[in-house]
């Protein structure tokens, strides 16, 4: 089965300071891998997804995230914060075949003060 | 892409009683997923939904507390039943299609009192 650890449960950053959140995801398979944000009392939004191709993947807002398959790892990047940044994010994957629900991290939780 | 209606949106339920949950998408899939989000938790997997058969609920989710209907290729319900309070959580419907992000519908934000 699929599981998914983000492993900073809480994250206080200082705006324009550089972001990185750590996910690793567990499946003996190929996976698709995304990064979803929820900004206080709002829906899911989607940042990022990685399919295939280029392991460095660029999504909205000036985030980006590499894709290291030997460490089966999804990091999350960002060069400079910015106060309305802060939200919760979760990493989460699933099988590519389609029809197969997503499995999310616990989540991390960004603030980040002036 | 698909667009995915879902309501109530939200709803203040006694304890005891259920609700029914209704999720509509524009467009015919062959499995839907009801997922919980417990306040300040991540998205929990309650069920898989596959149209003609029954639903394949996840660990420590069980038909008789969340029964699940697909009546057809683009709607399922879920219902919570004989609610509590620790059943207060954001219900949300997805579907996931192959080499794209699964799609979400708004959630229904569920307080039992």
């Amino acid at each position: 089965a699929q599981s998914v650890s983000q492993h900073n449960h809480h994250v206080i950053l200082s705006e324009a300071a550089s972001l990185e959140l750590g996910c690793n995801y567990s499946y003996g398979g190929t996976v698709n891998l995304f990064w979803y944000v929820q900004y206080p009392g709002q829906h899911l939004q989607l940042l990022l997804k990685y399919f295939s191709g280029d392991p460095l993947v660029k999504g909205i807002k000036g985030f980006e995230a590499e894709f290291i398959k030997s460490k089966f790892s999804f990091n999350l990047r960002k060069p400079s914060v910015q106060w309305s940044d802060t939200a919760e994010y979760f990493c989460a994957v699933n099988a590519p075949m389609g029809n197969t629900p997503l499995v999310f991290g616990k989540g991390t939780r960004l603030s980040v003060i002036a | 892409s698909a667009v995915i209606s879902q309501k109530p949106s939200r709803d203040i339920c006694q304890r005891g009683t259920s609700l029914t949950i209704q999720c509509q998408v524009d467009s015919q899939v062959t499995m839907m997923f009801w997922y919980r989000q417990q306040p300040g938790q991540s998205l929990t997997l309650i069920a898989t939904a596959n149209q003609g058969s029954e639903a394949t609920y996840e660990s420590g989710f069980v038909i008789d507390k969340f029964p699940i209907s697909r009546p057809n290729l683009t709607f399922s319900t879920l219902t919570v039943s004989n609610m509590s309070p620790e059943d207060s959580s954001i219900y949300l419907c997805s579907v996931a299609r192959e080499n794209t992000e699964a799609f979400f519908g708004q959630g229904t934000r569920l307080t039992v009192v």
